[in-house]
């Protein structure tokens, strides 16, 4: 079974200050995405990363997998309000054969609070 | 462009009911994945549909089922429901044979009394 560990599991900070999420796995994994979630509503998807030390950027968030594609990272500079939310990272696998696509494990994600 | 849509939003059930959800995917896609997201928790796949056959599966019970439409529409049904069913359930769609981006519908909360 491939598991995905976030941490932390909690984070409350200023609004302002700068704050890095950590996924990790002992499963190798295709490629990593990162998923927003706010209450109320589905996951929605920020990013993509699929070859080993990959980065990416988006605004002021910053996306890294590992060179062994076993793990990433996700960091906030200068975090707002509007940030607020749950942070999930999701490992696609190869799929079984006969399948469309690849079966997203899921973490158990981080809760970002931005206070004001 | 139509997201993923589900229904119904909200239901609650008693302990041993049945319960039907439902789910159109976004616009183009043909795959449909189901997932269960406990309170705290982040989502669990339970199973996969793609050309109207359950292509993948969780290490979810039988009492779990589903169904896809020539529409590629899809269905998830819960037979005998436990107490521990209670969860937010996503449908999230994506385009076969892509590197796996799910696009997520806001779920139906079920609540099993």
């Amino acid at each position: 079974t491939q598991l995905l560990e976030q941490s932390p599991q909690f984070l409350s900070i200023q609004e302002g200050e700068n704050l890095t999420v950590y996924c990790n796995s002992s499963s190798v994994f295709s490629s990593l995405q990162w998923y927003r979630q706010e209450p109320g509503e589905g996951p929605v998807l920020l990013v993509t990363v699929v070859t080993g030390g990959e980065v990416k950027k988006l605004k002021r968030l910053t996306f890294q997998f590992g060179d062994a594609r076993k793990d990433s990272s996700l960091h906030i500079t200068a975090a707002q309000p509007g940030d607020t939310g749950l942070y999930l990272c999701a490992g696609a696998a190869g799929h079984g054969g006969g399948g469309s696509n690849y079966k997203l494990t899921f973490g158990k994600g981080t809760l970002l609070t931005v206070n004001p | 462009d139509a997201g993923v849509t589900q229904s119904p939003t909200h239901l609650i059930k008693t302990r041993g009911q049945q319960v039907t959800l439902r789910c159109s995917p976004k616009s183009g896609h043909d795959t449909v994945s189901w997932y269960q997201q406990a309170l705290g928790q982040g989502p669990q796949f339970i199973f996969q549909y793609y050309e109207e056959e359950e292509r993948q599966r969780g290490n979810f019970p039988d009492r779990f089922s589903g169904h896809q439409f020539p529409n590629y529409s899809s269905e998830l049904n819960v037979n005998a429901l436990l107490l521990g069913d209670s969860a937010l359930y996503l449908c999230a769609s994506s385009l076969a044979y892509s590197t796996g981006e799910l696009f997520f519908g806001e779920g139906s909360r079920l609540t099993v009394l």
